[in-house]
């Protein structure tokens, strides 16, 4: 079983809030993910690290940014949240191809 | 681009019974990922396929890729209430870098 851990599991708040959404991972993964997804639908790669000090912006186009300072702990962060943002966010890390996912931040914005 | 298509859509078996789920890519592929996603919830990797031909089980879950490494299969043996779930392909190709893509899943109802 894979040790990823995002927090919190579930978020409700209002427009124009920042928000940090956690991932951590205890595995010594070099490499981590973010992910969204809308219900029904697939998910899609929004960033991406090699490792520390590395980040690269996925298939779709976020406003989110991401900080990679340890290579346990990978956050995602938006600056003033909207009801686009309105989404699930999957966080995966990989050693070698095979990623392992934490359970998901389910946003809402209201 | 790339894509991946997967079939059924849902899908709703009486316990006991077997069952297939399709993933087809428009290329051909580096490797292919089989998740499954309880509603809400993470991916839990099942199996991961890289050679043509390849063919892997765990349990009751059996999974295949065609020799052109363009088409997978899923294939679940008697059907039990715990396989219901969201059952998701993913897939990585030369030059991707390891990033995957993913179908839009088939959601599998199992009623006992």
């Amino acid at each position: 079983e894979a040790d990823i851990y995002q927090t919190p599991r579930y978020l409700v708040i209002g427009t124009g809030k920042k928000i940090t959404l956690e991932c951590s991972q205890t595995m010594g993964h070099d490499k981590m993910y973010w992910y969204q997804q809308d219900p029904g639908m697939e998910l899609h790669l929004i960033h991406y690290s090699y490792g520390v000090n590395s980040t690269e912006k996925g298939d779709l186009s976020s406003e989110s940014t991401v900080s990679r300072i340890r290579t346990e702990h990978f956050p995602l962060t938006l600056e003033s949240a909207r009801p686009s943002h309105t989404s699930q966010y999957l966080c995966a890390s990989s050693a070698g191809r095979a990623q392992h996912f934490g359970d998901g931040t389910r946003l809402s914005i209201l | 681009s790339q894509e991946l298509e997967q079939s059924p859509q849902s899908l709703i078996v009486q316990e006991g019974k077997n069952l297939t789920i399709n993933c087809t890519s428009s290329k051909t592929l580096y490797g292919l990922y089989w998740y499954k996603q309880k509603y809400g919830e993470g991916l839990i990797f099942l199996m991961m396929l890289q050679k043509g031909g390849e063919e892997k089980s765990h349990e009751k879950i059996t999974a295949k890729l065609d020799e052109k490494k363009q088409q997978s299969s899923l294939h679940i043996t008697a059907s039990q209430p715990s396989h219901a779930g969201i059952y998701l392909c993913g897939a990585d190709f030369q030059g991707s870098q390891g990033n995957l893509i993913f179908g839009k899943g088939t959601k599998l109802s199992v009623k006992p």
